[in-house]
């Protein structure tokens, strides 16, 4: 099946500080993928829509400036999370969207536990 | 309002035991209806994929069924083991935009 890997796995930062999350797709390419953010015992909320070559569409209230989102390839998306704060600290989840024959799916990265101090 | 609602919220069950979760949708238009499960810590991973003319489907000791008339849709999970102690989200996508809305999942867990 698909393959969607997320570099780091985890990450510990000071406050402040400006974290990079990488999202690629291993086997196929992905003109589309979503960034999620997870916070404990709840579900995935959707963040942005990253499309490749393109601004990334944010969902209402979230933060264009503090979530910086680049999709330069087919294959990778990346998420920087700028200056970041403790309220920041969450599961960080990207999908990559792809069409099998004429089914639209989505495959998921393993996360990224970012915990910021 | 695309909306996907599950339950029960939480479930915990003897290994061995069968279970089944539900979920119901509102999404319009319809395109596909997919279950995942997802362990603590880590991203979700597909367990099935329905479109609109498949009413059931098998993954292992694991069951999804999906009625497009009534809108519903269950995951049946057969002979349960304590690996199957998880979250599982139901995700409905909305065909054209490609909006995928998620449910809010249930939890389960498989007690020894």
């Amino acid at each position: 099946g698909a393959v969607v890997s997320q570099h780091p796995s985890w990450v510990i930062c000071k406050s402040g500080t400006s974290v990079k999350i990488e999202c690629r797709s291993l086997d196929f390419q992905a003109t589309t993928m979503f960034w999620y953010r997870q916070f404990p015992k709840q579900s995935l909320m959707l963040m942005a829509t990253s499309n490749e070559g393109s601004k990334a569409t944010y969902e209402q209230g979230v933060e264009k400036d503090k979530f910086l989102i680049n999709h330069a390839s087919l294959t990778l998306s990346t998420l920087t999370v700028t200056s970041a704060h403790p309220e920041d600290s969450s599961f960080y989840i990207c999908s990559a969207h792809t069409l099998w024959g004429d089914t639209d799916t989505q495959y998921f990265g393993p996360g990224t536990r970012l915990t910021v101090l | 309002k695309n909306q996907v609602e599950q339950s029960p919220q939480s479930l915990i069950i003897l290994e061995g035991k069968n279970c089944t979760l539900q979920c119901n949708y509102t999404v319009s238009p319809f395109s596909n209806l997919r279950w995942y499960k997802q362990d603590t810590g880590r991203g979700p991973v597909s367990l099935t994929i329905m479109t609109f003319s498949e009413n059931t489907k098998s993954n292992g000791r694991y069951t999804a069924t999906l009625d497009a008339d009534t809108k519903q849709s269950s995951l049946h999970i057969t002979a349960s083991q304590l690996s199957d102690s998880a979250s599982y989200i139901c995700v409905v996508s909305s065909g054209g935009t490609y909006k995928y809305i998620f449910g809010t999942g249930t939890r389960l867990k498989v007690l020894a």
